[in-house]
């Protein structure tokens, strides 16, 4: 059973492009929107997450767009760099409340290739 | 910089042998989460603590797998009679003891290597 699914699987971006990735999730109860960064070897780390009752949240050149009818939220990576190269996970989860509480659920995990 | 700790980093285990993962987790938080990355894919939810209790462990498997957070010392993942499907990366995660339990504050992770 497929909660939450990514895509693209994987994406090639020149420098100063912009990079975006979606997800789409199943699950209505999920209130918590994060988008997490991974380089090889190391731990996912957390980039920018956003709540259901804001459309949108901006932190640098990294961008969360929001819509809950739809059931989606997507990244965006403005001006992108080679050292943006990375695996991207969204992680949808639950606040409070429920059997749920406090499990993240991954997507499949994009893999960012941005060439110089 | 006192992040999420784990060891060891790398592991090799027999089939047939236990593997213990130790998390330590960031000062005053007392939650913690473990994961499971195979190659190429997403981390899989495996089970929850807080201090000295198992809030949730839906993600793990019935059998051979087992979890504490002791009040004193690191949290502890344990497998026992590892097979070669246990190989995997696992991560563990923990939060802080406000509202904002949902932020994780993910280790660097164990790899797990079943020969």
């Amino acid at each position: 059973q497929q909660q939450v699914k990514q895509s693209p699987q994987s994406l090639i971006v020149q420098k100063g492009g912009i990079s975006i990735i979606n997800c789409a999730y199943e699950n209505t109860a999920f209130d918590y929107f994060p988008w997490y960064q991974q380089f090889p070897g190391k731990g996912p780390e957390l980039l920018i997450a956003i709540r259901p009752d804001v459309s949108e949240k901006k932190e640098g050149r990294f961008t969360i767009s929001f819509n809950k009818s739809a059931k989606q939220f997507s990244l965006h990576i403005m001006d992108s760099q080679p050292g943006d190269s990375a695996t991207y996970f969204c992680a949808p989860g639950i606040r409070a409340g429920g059997t749920s509480y406090g499990k993240l659920t991954f997507g499949q995990g994009t893999i960012l290739t941005v060439h110089p | 910089n006192a992040g999420v700790m784990q060891n060891p980093r790398h592991l090799v285990r027999r089939r047939g042998q236990e593997a213990r993962l130790r998390c330590s987790p960031m000062k005053g938080h007392s939650h913690v989460y473990w994961y499971r990355q195979l190659p190429e894919e997403g981390l899989k939810f495996m089970v929850y603590l807080q201090k000295e209790n198992i809030i949730d462990e839906s993600g793990m498997p019935k059998e051979r797998f087992s979890a504490e957070f002791p009040k004193e010392g690191p949290s502890i993942l344990r497998i026992q009679q590892v097979v070669r499907g246990d190989s995997a990366a696992y991560f563990c995660a923990s939060s802080p003891t406000t509202r904002s339990q949902e932020t994780q504050y993910f280790g660097p992770g164990t790899r797990l290597l079943v020969l």
